[in-house]
This record gives C-alpha cells, structure tokens and sequence, in this order.
C-alpha cells in the first residue's frame, strides 16, 4: 500500500519568514495530493491541493510543487504569520478512491512574532 | 449549512467493552470515511463508504467495524477494546469520486475515545 514520509516533525520559523514542509509517497498510482492544516483542538481543513498532471499550484501565500518522477511534493507558505502555526498533514490518494487519504504524520509549525 | 457532527464527543471504556460511534454528514454528500487520529500515527485511514457500501479498508483488525445507512449517516463500532484504541476517531464526508466533487474531505470535530 501506498506510504507516506513528511519532513520535518516540527519547524519553527519567524514571523515573514517561509516554511518549507516536503513529502514522499511511494505508490506511483497516486495522483491526487492535499495538504490538510489542523490547528489545536480542532478538526483538520484542506488548504490546497494538486493533482498529477499539474507541477505548481499556488493560493495567495500557499504554493504546493509536484515531482511525479521524484514522487515528492512539497507545500510552501511565504510571508508567515502567528496565525500559520497549526500542524500541517500532507496526504496521496489514487482518483478511484479521493476519501482513501493515506496522510504523513504530521508537521507542527510554529511561527513566532 | 450544517457540517459533519459527530456523535458522542467524549467517551470513556474500559478494555473488553465495546464502542458506537455516529457520523452525520453534510447534507448530499454520500461519501463517509473514518480515520484513527493518535499522537504517534498521526491520521490512519479505518474505512470508506459510499452509498452504503463499503468501498475501501484499511489495515485494522475485524474488531474494527463501520456501516452506512440510506441517509448516508455512518457508524463505527469498535468490540473488545484495548487500551491502544485510545485515540480521536474523525469522521469526514465528501460528494465521493467520480461524482464532480473536489475530492475535499469535510472533517467532524471527532469523538474522543479512552480505554482505561
């Protein structure tokens, strides 16, 4: 079955800073791949997403890159802010089954003023 | 327009008991799926349904169980519980592949088993 890793465990970064969050996948039949923000106690959104036969998407200050040869994706948030700190799921799904998610454990970000 | 609820939010067990939980989705969405939320395993897919059949599984033990209704509300049920099934188990519903849908998951707020 399909596997995913997600770098880093946590980051900190500073306010206006980026941060760069990176995955890999292992199943090459995976073609569709969100990113899921969960702040504490609450439930997890999806903040972007991307399928295989696109390499960049963007929304506003949220970017997410696609290497289908690599299979890695990598979700990249410009010009933080407090209110970015949650932790970010990464997650691949084959389009036969879009509510299959197979998710990363995880990336907890903080970002201080 | 009402999200996903899920029933209880908060439950207690001990090991041997069993468990139901509740999903309602949003309103025309036919697609359910359940996932285990731990702080080790972070977010582990349980199952899917869709129109009430159940369309995918994951690597769970048969202890692990789910069905959907013809209102597309599911339950979960967990038999025999052990202290490792101490997790928040989240529901989320979708319009379902294949149907013009995004693919985005609309998560509930979870209900939060302990085994003691």
């Amino acid at each position: 079955g399909e596997n995913v890793e997600q770098h880093p465990s946590t980051l900190s970064v500073q306010e206006g800073d980026s941060a760069v969050i990176k995955c890999t996948y292992s199943d090459s039949a995976s073609n569709y791949f969100p990113w899921y923000k969960q702040e504490l106690g609450k439930r997890p959104q999806l903040i972007i997403d991307i399928r295989s036969n696109v390499g960049e998407k963007k929304d506003q200050r949220i970017a997410v890159t696609l290497n289908k040869t690599a299979k890695h994706f990598s979700l990249h948030i410009t010009e933080t802010q407090p209110e970015d700190s949650a932790v970010y799921f990464c997650a691949a799904s084959t389009n036969s089954g879009y509510s299959t998610l197979t998710f990363g454990k995880g990336t907890m970000l903080l970002v201080s003023p | 327009k009402a999200g996903v609820t899920q029933t209880p939010r908060y439950l207690i067990k001990t090991r041997g008991q069993q468990v139901t939980l509740s999903c309602s989705p949003i309103s025309g969405h036919r697609s359910v799926s359940w996932y285990q939320q731990t702080p080790g395993q972070g977010l582990q897919f349980l199952f899917e349904y869709f129109s009430e059949t159940q369309r995918n599984k994951g690597n769970f033990p048969g202890r692990f169980s789910g069905r959907q209704f013809s209102n597309s509300r599911s339950e979960m049920n967990v038999s025999t519980l052990e202290l490792g099934d101490s997790a928040l188990y989240l529901c989320a519903s979708s319009l379902g592949a294949g149907t013009g849908g995004t693919g985005e998951l609309f998560f509930g707020e979870g209900s939060r088993l302990t085994v003691l």
